[in-house]
Parts: structure tokens; C-alpha cells; sequence
């Protein structure tokens, strides 16, 4: 059965620090793995990794994609109080093509 | 903004009522996804619509059904609410592999 285990389950951190955020996962032919941000309702899109190795970066938000060893990390540096929200990690497979499979997510709270 | 609009933004209903949620997708989008998602909890698939077809279903009972129209807005109804169809129901609309999020109706069922 497909799986995606997502760690820590929560942190808290103070502003200024970075974060590093750990999705495996478990697919029959994997086809890509999304990262989103959830502050109230909607998760908005971070990142779509398809290729390992190769890092995704938007601002203070980057992502790599590790797909012999099954997993991916979310980096936030210098964190800021707006960076609080659950993180979700999504895989896509090539057999069941746009259903997502999500992780429980990472609960992030940034103090001032 | 994602430009995938939901409603109602709330909904409070009774055990064994039925109710139906509804969604707008992007322009241009011909996929949209309904998620299911539990306090605590990531999303669960309910079932995909492509071109007013249902292409593919999650774990979930006949007594969710769903709809897609001509300009490829949706419909989710769930049938014989219980109390454990309580959650917030996402849909999305998709290009290119990616998936974009309307902002969710908070369902509960007293």
C-alpha cells in the first residue's frame, strides 16, 4: 500500500531559525512529489519535485527530491512569524495520475 | 488566489440529511479533485472528474457522489450524513501535474 510519513509531526521554532521539514514515501511508480502551505484552509502550492537532486528554491523556501532514498526535504531559513502553517508533502504516481496521496502534515509555529 | 472558488464557505447539518458542496475551477482547467480532510489529518482523494467523467476513486462509500458540468465546475454530495463526514472538503483544479486549491467547506454534522 502506497504511504507518505511526513516528521516532525509539529515544531516550534523561533524567528530567525531555520527549519527542515522530512517527507518519505513509499509509491508504485512514482511520478512526482508536491510540496503545499496550509495557514487556514486552502494549501497553496510550494513545489513540485520530479528529478533528484535537483533543489527547488523560491526565496527562503527550498526543496529536494532524493528518489533512491525515498524522500524529500523542505528547508525555511530565517524564519519569520508569517512562515507558520501546517506544511504538506503530496505524491502523484503514474498508476492513479493525479490522486494525490498526502502526508499528515508538519504543524510549523514561528514565536517572535 | 488560486481562482478555484467553494461553496458554501460553511455547512451544518444532521445525521442522515444530504448535502451537496460546490466548486469553480480555474480557467482553463478540465481536471478537478475532491479531498477530504479530517481535523489533524492530511487530505484523503474522494474521486477526480475529467471532462464531466469520474476518473478515478478513493476509499470512500457510493454515498459520496459527484458531477462535473460542461465549463467544468463540480459538485461533491454526500448522502446519509455521519457524524465522521465531518471535515473540511477541498477541491482542486489541475494543469500540468499540479494541483491548485479552492479555500474548503467546513462541513460538521451534529
Amino acid at each position: 500500500e502506497d504511504k507518505v510519513v511526513q516528521s516532525p509531526l509539529s515544531l516550534v521554532v523561533h524567528e530567525g531559525d531555520t527549519v527542515t521539514l522530512n517527507c518519505s514515501y513509499e509509491v508504485t511508480n512514482f511520478r512526482s512529489l508536491l510540496w503545499y502551505k496550509q495557514e487556514k484552509k486552502a494549501p497553496t502550492f510550494l513545489f513540485m519535485l520530479t528529478s533528484s537532486g535537483i533543489e527547488k528554491k523560491s526565496g527562503r523556501l527550498s526543496s529536494i527530491l532524493d528518489k533512491k532514498e525515498l524522500f524529500s526535504i523542505l528547508n525555511i531559513t530565517a524564519t519569520q512569524t508569517g512562515d507558520s502553517a501546517i506544511y504538506l508533502c503530496a505524491v502523484d504516481s503514474t498508476d492513479s495520475w493525479g490522486k494525490f496521496q498526502f502526508g499528515a502534515g508538519t504543524q510549523v509555529v514561528v514565536t517572535p | 488566489e488560486t481562482g478555484v472558488t467553494q461553496s458554501p464557505t460553511h455547512l451544518i447539518k444532521t445525521r442522515g440529511q444530504q448535502v451537496t458542496l460546490r466548486c469553480s475551477s480555474q480557467s482553463g482547467h478540465n481536471t478537478v479533485s475532491w479531498y477530504q480532510q479530517a481535523l489533524g489529518q492530511g487530505p484523503q482523494f474522494i474521486f477526480q472528474y475529467y471532462r464531466e467523467e469520474e476518473n478515478g476513486r478513493g476509499n470512500f462509500p457510493p454515498r459520496f457522489s459527484g458531477l462535473q458540468f460542461p465549463n467544468y465546475s463540480s459538485e461533491l454530495n454526500v448522502n446519509a450524513l455521519e457524524l465522521d463526514d465531518s471535515a473540511l472538503y477541498l477541491c482542486a483544479s489541475s494543469l500540468g501535474g499540479t494541483q491548485y486549491f479552492g479555500p474548503g467547506t467546513r462541513l460538521t454534522v451534529l
